[in-house]
Parts: C-alpha cells; sequence; structure tokens
C-alpha cells in the first residue's frame, strides 16, 4: 500500500522561497508527481520526478530522493496566486495515490 | 482541445438513494480515473478504466462501481448513498497506455447527501 506525508499548512510572504516536503512508502514505485489545486478548481500537473534529483520548471522545482522515500516542492518568488493546495502524488504498478495536501498561503 | 468534462457539477441527494455521474475525457484519452476528495482524507483512488475495461480499483465498498463506453466516456455509480459519501468526485484522463504520465481532472462533481 500506499503512506505519504507532507504538512497540512504553511504560510509564506510574497516574494519568499517556500518548501513543501514529501514523504512516501510505497510497495513499488513509478516516479512522484506534484499537483496544485486553487479552492474549488480541478488539480493541474506541475512536475514529474521518477529518478533522483532536481527538476526545475520555472519558479517551481521537485526534488527526489529514492532512497529516502522524500521529495519536496520548492516554490520561489511567491505571488499572491500560488495560495492553492499542492498535492503530492506516488505511482505504483497501477494507481496513483495521493497525500491529503498542503495549503499554502501567500500573505503580503 | 476541451478538457475533461463532468457532469452534473453540483449534486443533492437524500439517504438510500443512488446517482450516476458522467465524465467525458480529453479527446484521444482512453485511460479514465475516478477519485473521491474530502477534507482532510485528500484524493482516494476508486477505480481506473481503460478501453472499456476496469483496469484497476480502489478500496471501496461494491456499491461504488463503473463503467466505460466505447468513446472512452466514464460513469460511475454510487447506490444505497450514505452520509459519507458526501464529497467532490473528481475524474481524470490520461493519454498513456501504460501507468505514466500525467493525469488531466476535470472540475468534478460535488455530491451533497442529507
Amino acid at each position: 500500500g500506499q503512506n505519504i506525508d507532507q504538512p497540512t499548512e504553511m504560510t509564506a510572504t510574497e516574494g519568499a522561497i517556500v518548501q513543501i516536503n514529501c514523504t512516501y512508502q510505497t510497495s513499488g514505485f513509478n516516479g512522484l508527481f506534484w499537483y496544485q489545486q486553487h479552492a474549488g478548481e480541478a488539480p493541474t500537473f506541475l512536475s514529474y520526478n521518477v529518478l533522483d534529483g532536481l527538476e526545475e520548471k520555472g519558479r517551481f522545482s521537485s526534488f527526489l530522493s529514492r532512497s529516502k522515500g522524500y521529495s519536496y516542492l520548492l516554490l520561489k518568488e511567491l505571488q499572491m496566486k500560488d495560495s492553492a493546495s499542492y498535492l503530492c502524488a506516488v505511482r505504483d504498478d497501477y494507481k496513483l495515490s495521493f497525500g491529503a495536501g498542503t495549503t499554502v498561503t501567500v500573505r503580503a | 482541445k476541451a478538457g475533461v468534462t463532468q457532469t452534473p457539477r453540483y449534486l443533492i441527494k437524500t439517504r438510500g438513494q443512488q446517482v450516476t455521474l458522467s465524465c467525458s475525457p480529453i479527446s484521444g484519452h482512453r485511460s479514465v480515473s475516478w477519485y473521491q476528495q474530502t477534507p482532510g482524507q485528500g484524493l482516494q483512488f476508486l477505480f481506473e478504466y481503460f478501453s472499456e475495461t476496469q483496469r484497476n480499483k480502489g478500496n471501496f465498498p461494491g456499491r461504488f462501481s463503473g463503467r466505460q463506453f466505447s468513446n472512452s466516456r466514464s460513469e460511475m455509480n454510487v447506490s444505497t448513498l450514505e452520509l459519507g459519501d458526501s464529497a467532490l468526485y473528481l475524474c481524470a484522463s490520461s493519454s498513456a497506455t501504460r501507468l505514466s504520465g500525467e493525469l488531466f481532472f476535470g472540475e468534478g462533481s460535488r455530491l451533497t447527501v442529507l
């Protein structure tokens, strides 16, 4: 089965950096995804890691360590529109399992 | 290219009733997955269909069922509704034939059971 843990809430100031950690235990591993979900909207894809290391995409970066069962999503130069829930998801052999999500609030 | 479309967006039912939710995937996508989202529980996997066949199923009771049609559209049904079934039901489609690639989500059907 899957066990995916991430913090419930984080607050940061506009222009700052926030790091959202995700730890997982899985019986099989075929990649880790990060999704963003604004209130009342559908989750949208942010990043995908299947090999160890850092993937950078603009202001967002995601890191994976398979041996440690650990990933983080780094949000740089925070903007008000980044206030949302961030979902860590792990794919095993047959499904994509999600963590409960981290609500990030960006303050002016 | 149209996104994933789910209908209805909102519905209210009473305990004991049954409900059918519909999902139209992105054109060309043959894989459709269903998730239940509740506060604090996150997204819980219900099932996944590919080419009209259920490939995978999560840990939900038999009251939850689904199907996929030849045009890849999918429906899920919940019978004998319980208060705890109140949730946002999300459908996601994927173009991947194997379990790789991102999921594209619809905006969901919000079910309230009274």
